[in-house]
Protein backbone atom coordinates (compact mmCIF):
# COMPACT_ATOMS: atom_id res chain seq x y z
CA UNK A 1 0.00 0.00 0.00
CA UNK A 2 0.76 3.54 0.02
CA UNK A 3 3.35 4.84 2.29
CA UNK A 4 3.84 8.08 4.01
CA UNK A 5 7.19 8.97 6.03
CA UNK A 6 7.61 11.46 8.55
CA UNK A 7 10.89 12.72 10.18
CA UNK A 8 12.17 13.02 12.86
CA UNK A 9 9.93 10.63 15.12
CA UNK A 10 10.44 12.62 18.21
CA UNK A 11 12.29 16.07 18.66
CA UNK A 12 12.68 17.67 21.75
CA UNK A 13 13.38 21.62 21.55
CA UNK A 14 14.23 24.52 23.29
CA UNK A 15 11.47 27.09 23.79
CA UNK A 16 12.41 29.81 21.11
CA UNK A 17 14.30 27.48 18.68
CA UNK A 18 12.49 26.27 15.44
CA UNK A 19 12.13 22.96 14.56
CA UNK A 20 11.40 21.26 10.98
CA UNK A 21 9.80 17.84 10.10
CA UNK A 22 9.25 16.34 7.05
CA UNK A 23 6.89 14.02 5.53
CA UNK A 24 7.19 12.13 2.60
CA UNK A 25 5.39 10.15 0.05
CA UNK A 26 6.87 6.96 -0.47
CA UNK A 27 5.87 5.20 -3.95
CA UNK A 28 3.87 7.62 -5.00
CA UNK A 29 3.42 11.46 -6.12
CA UNK A 30 1.23 13.62 -3.98
CA UNK A 31 0.39 17.44 -5.18
CA UNK A 32 -1.54 17.90 -1.53
CA UNK A 33 -0.31 17.23 1.74
CA UNK A 34 -2.24 17.79 4.94
CA UNK A 35 -0.60 18.74 8.21
CA UNK A 36 -2.73 17.62 11.34
CA UNK A 37 -2.33 17.98 15.10
CA UNK A 38 -3.43 15.67 18.32
CA UNK A 39 -3.88 16.96 21.15
CA UNK A 40 -3.73 14.43 24.00
CA UNK A 41 -6.60 12.08 23.71
CA UNK A 42 -8.28 14.59 21.42
CA UNK A 43 -9.53 14.23 17.90
CA UNK A 44 -6.93 15.24 15.08
CA UNK A 45 -7.03 19.05 13.77
CA UNK A 46 -6.45 19.79 10.38
CA UNK A 47 -3.56 22.82 10.59
CA UNK A 48 -2.88 23.30 7.05
CA UNK A 49 -3.52 21.80 3.51
CA UNK A 50 0.09 21.87 2.28
CA UNK A 51 0.34 22.14 -2.33
CA UNK A 52 2.84 21.26 -4.64
CA UNK A 53 3.67 24.74 -6.78
CA UNK A 54 1.96 27.11 -4.50
CA UNK A 55 1.16 28.48 -0.85
CA UNK A 56 -0.25 26.49 1.69
CA UNK A 57 -3.97 26.66 2.87
CA UNK A 58 -4.45 27.58 6.66
CA UNK A 59 -7.22 26.94 8.78
CA UNK A 60 -8.91 28.78 10.87
CA UNK A 61 -6.63 30.30 13.79
CA UNK A 62 -3.72 28.39 12.38
CA UNK A 63 -1.08 31.35 12.67
CA UNK A 64 0.96 31.04 9.18
CA UNK A 65 4.01 32.80 10.42
CA UNK A 66 4.35 30.49 13.25
CA UNK A 67 3.89 27.14 11.08
CA UNK A 68 5.60 27.55 7.91
CA UNK A 69 4.75 25.24 5.00
CA UNK A 70 6.52 24.27 2.34
CA UNK A 71 5.48 21.18 -0.69
CA UNK A 72 9.33 21.59 -1.83
CA UNK A 73 8.15 18.96 -4.57
CA UNK A 74 5.74 16.22 -5.29
CA UNK A 75 6.81 13.58 -2.46
CA UNK A 76 8.24 16.23 0.17
CA UNK A 77 6.03 18.69 2.37
CA UNK A 78 8.03 20.31 5.31
CA UNK A 79 6.32 21.95 8.23
CA UNK A 80 8.77 24.58 10.36
CA UNK A 81 6.95 25.20 13.97
CA UNK A 82 9.26 28.94 14.43
CA UNK A 83 9.78 30.21 17.72
CA UNK A 84 8.64 27.12 19.85
CA UNK A 85 7.27 27.38 23.13
CA UNK A 86 5.95 24.57 25.47
CA UNK A 87 1.86 25.15 24.28
CA UNK A 88 3.87 23.93 20.65
CA UNK A 89 4.35 20.50 22.11
CA UNK A 90 2.16 18.03 20.63
CA UNK A 91 2.13 15.03 18.72
CA UNK A 92 2.39 16.49 14.37
CA UNK A 93 0.79 14.08 11.85
CA UNK A 94 0.51 14.57 8.01
CA UNK A 95 -1.22 13.06 5.41
CA UNK A 96 -1.89 12.39 2.01
CA UNK A 97 -4.19 11.73 -0.47
CA UNK A 98 -3.34 8.62 -3.22
CA UNK A 99 -5.83 7.57 -6.26
CA UNK A 100 -3.17 5.18 -7.31
CA UNK A 101 -4.25 2.03 -5.67
CA UNK A 102 -7.02 -0.21 -7.28
CA UNK A 103 -9.94 1.40 -6.76
CA UNK A 104 -8.47 4.39 -4.32
CA UNK A 105 -10.35 7.38 -3.83
CA UNK A 106 -8.81 10.73 -3.28
CA UNK A 107 -10.53 10.81 0.01
CA UNK A 108 -8.59 7.87 1.23
CA UNK A 109 -5.87 9.76 2.69
CA UNK A 110 -2.67 7.86 3.73
CA UNK A 111 -0.50 9.12 6.67
CA UNK A 112 2.61 9.20 7.94
CA UNK A 113 3.60 7.73 11.56
CA UNK A 114 3.85 11.29 13.31
CA UNK A 115 6.15 13.46 15.00
CA UNK A 116 5.84 13.92 18.99
CA UNK A 117 7.40 17.52 19.29
CA UNK A 118 8.66 18.38 23.19
CA UNK A 119 9.70 22.35 23.41
CA UNK A 120 11.27 22.35 26.98
CA UNK B 1 -18.00 23.21 16.34
CA UNK B 2 -17.61 19.70 16.16
CA UNK B 3 -19.07 18.56 13.04
CA UNK B 4 -17.67 14.97 13.57
CA UNK B 5 -19.17 13.46 16.79
CA UNK B 6 -17.88 10.28 18.44
CA UNK B 7 -19.65 9.87 21.69
CA UNK B 8 -18.85 7.12 23.31
CA UNK B 9 -15.05 7.57 24.41
CA UNK B 10 -14.12 4.09 25.22
CA UNK B 11 -15.82 0.51 24.09
CA UNK B 12 -14.76 -2.57 25.74
CA UNK B 13 -15.93 -6.05 23.97
CA UNK B 14 -15.24 -9.66 24.49
CA UNK B 15 -13.17 -11.44 21.70
CA UNK B 16 -15.10 -12.96 19.36
CA UNK B 17 -18.35 -10.72 20.10
CA UNK B 18 -19.57 -8.15 17.76
CA UNK B 19 -18.01 -3.89 18.46
CA UNK B 20 -20.12 -1.46 17.00
CA UNK B 21 -18.52 2.27 16.94
CA UNK B 22 -21.40 4.97 16.46
CA UNK B 23 -20.29 8.42 14.79
CA UNK B 24 -22.77 11.25 14.49
CA UNK B 25 -22.32 14.49 12.09
CA UNK B 26 -24.14 17.65 11.71
CA UNK B 27 -23.05 19.09 8.22
CA UNK B 28 -25.15 17.85 5.37
CA UNK B 29 -22.77 19.11 2.61
CA UNK B 30 -20.30 15.56 4.12
CA UNK B 31 -20.62 13.10 0.94
CA UNK B 32 -18.12 10.56 1.76
CA UNK B 33 -17.35 9.09 5.02
CA UNK B 34 -13.84 7.14 6.59
CA UNK B 35 -12.78 4.93 9.12
CA UNK B 36 -9.40 5.00 10.62
CA UNK B 37 -7.55 2.92 13.28
CA UNK B 38 -5.15 4.17 15.52
CA UNK B 39 -2.31 3.06 17.65
CA UNK B 40 -1.01 5.43 20.13
CA UNK B 41 2.22 7.31 18.65
CA UNK B 42 1.12 6.34 15.06
CA UNK B 43 -0.77 7.80 12.10
CA UNK B 44 -4.08 6.81 11.88
CA UNK B 45 -4.60 3.63 9.05
CA UNK B 46 -7.40 3.43 7.01
CA UNK B 47 -10.07 0.44 7.00
CA UNK B 48 -13.01 1.61 5.39
CA UNK B 49 -14.97 3.97 3.47
CA UNK B 50 -18.36 4.87 2.39
CA UNK B 51 -19.81 7.14 -0.50
CA UNK B 52 -23.34 8.71 0.55
CA UNK B 53 -25.25 7.39 -2.31
CA UNK B 54 -24.43 3.79 -0.89
CA UNK B 55 -26.13 2.55 2.66
CA UNK B 56 -23.32 -0.06 3.86
CA UNK B 57 -20.06 -1.22 2.35
CA UNK B 58 -18.26 -4.38 3.46
CA UNK B 59 -14.58 -5.81 3.87
CA UNK B 60 -14.36 -8.94 5.44
CA UNK B 61 -14.71 -8.28 9.56
CA UNK B 62 -15.74 -4.58 8.94
CA UNK B 63 -18.80 -3.02 7.93
CA UNK B 64 -19.76 0.46 7.82
CA UNK B 65 -23.42 1.35 7.89
CA UNK B 66 -24.57 4.84 6.92
CA UNK B 67 -27.96 6.56 7.80
CA UNK B 68 -27.95 9.69 5.62
CA UNK B 69 -31.60 10.78 7.15
CA UNK B 70 -30.53 10.48 10.66
CA UNK B 71 -26.71 11.76 9.82
CA UNK B 72 -25.31 8.71 11.54
CA UNK B 73 -22.84 6.25 10.30
CA UNK B 74 -21.71 2.91 12.68
CA UNK B 75 -18.70 0.53 12.13
CA UNK B 76 -19.12 -2.97 13.07
CA UNK B 77 -16.54 -5.36 13.57
CA UNK B 78 -17.15 -8.99 13.61
CA UNK B 79 -15.64 -11.44 15.01
CA UNK B 80 -14.00 -8.88 17.53
CA UNK B 81 -10.14 -9.96 17.85
CA UNK B 82 -7.40 -8.10 20.31
CA UNK B 83 -5.70 -7.16 17.63
CA UNK B 84 -8.32 -4.77 17.23
CA UNK B 85 -7.95 -2.64 19.95
CA UNK B 86 -7.45 0.83 19.32
CA UNK B 87 -8.47 4.25 18.55
CA UNK B 88 -11.15 4.31 15.85
CA UNK B 89 -12.08 7.92 14.55
CA UNK B 90 -14.54 8.19 12.06
CA UNK B 91 -13.90 11.19 9.23
CA UNK B 92 -16.03 13.08 6.60
CA UNK B 93 -15.12 14.81 3.89
CA UNK B 94 -17.42 16.84 1.02
CA UNK B 95 -17.04 17.00 -2.69
CA UNK B 96 -14.68 20.35 -3.68
CA UNK B 97 -12.49 19.97 -0.66
CA UNK B 98 -9.35 18.71 -2.13
CA UNK B 99 -10.03 15.15 -0.17
CA UNK B 100 -9.92 17.48 3.24
CA UNK B 101 -10.97 15.50 6.21
CA UNK B 102 -12.67 16.18 9.47
CA UNK B 103 -12.27 14.05 12.25
CA UNK B 104 -14.08 12.78 15.13
CA UNK B 105 -13.29 12.67 18.99
CA UNK B 106 -12.43 9.28 18.33
CA UNK B 107 -13.41 5.74 20.46
CA UNK B 108 -11.06 3.33 22.31
CA UNK B 109 -12.19 -0.42 21.38
CA UNK B 110 -10.48 -2.49 23.78
CA UNK B 111 -11.07 -6.42 22.85
CA UNK B 112 -11.09 -8.80 25.79
CA UNK B 113 -10.07 -11.88 26.27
Amino acid sequence: GAVVSQHPSRVICKSGTSVKIECRSLDFQATTMFWYRQFPKKSLMLMATSNEGSKATYEQGVEKDKFLINHASLTLSTLTVTSAHPEDSSFYICSAPHMGLAGGHTYEQYFGPGTRLTVT
Amino acid sequence: DQQVKQNSPSLSVQEGRISILNCDYTNSMFDYFLWYKKYPAEGPTFLISISSIKDKNEDGRFTVFLNKSAKHLSLHIVPSQPGDSAVYFCAASMTGTASKLTFGTGTRLQVTL
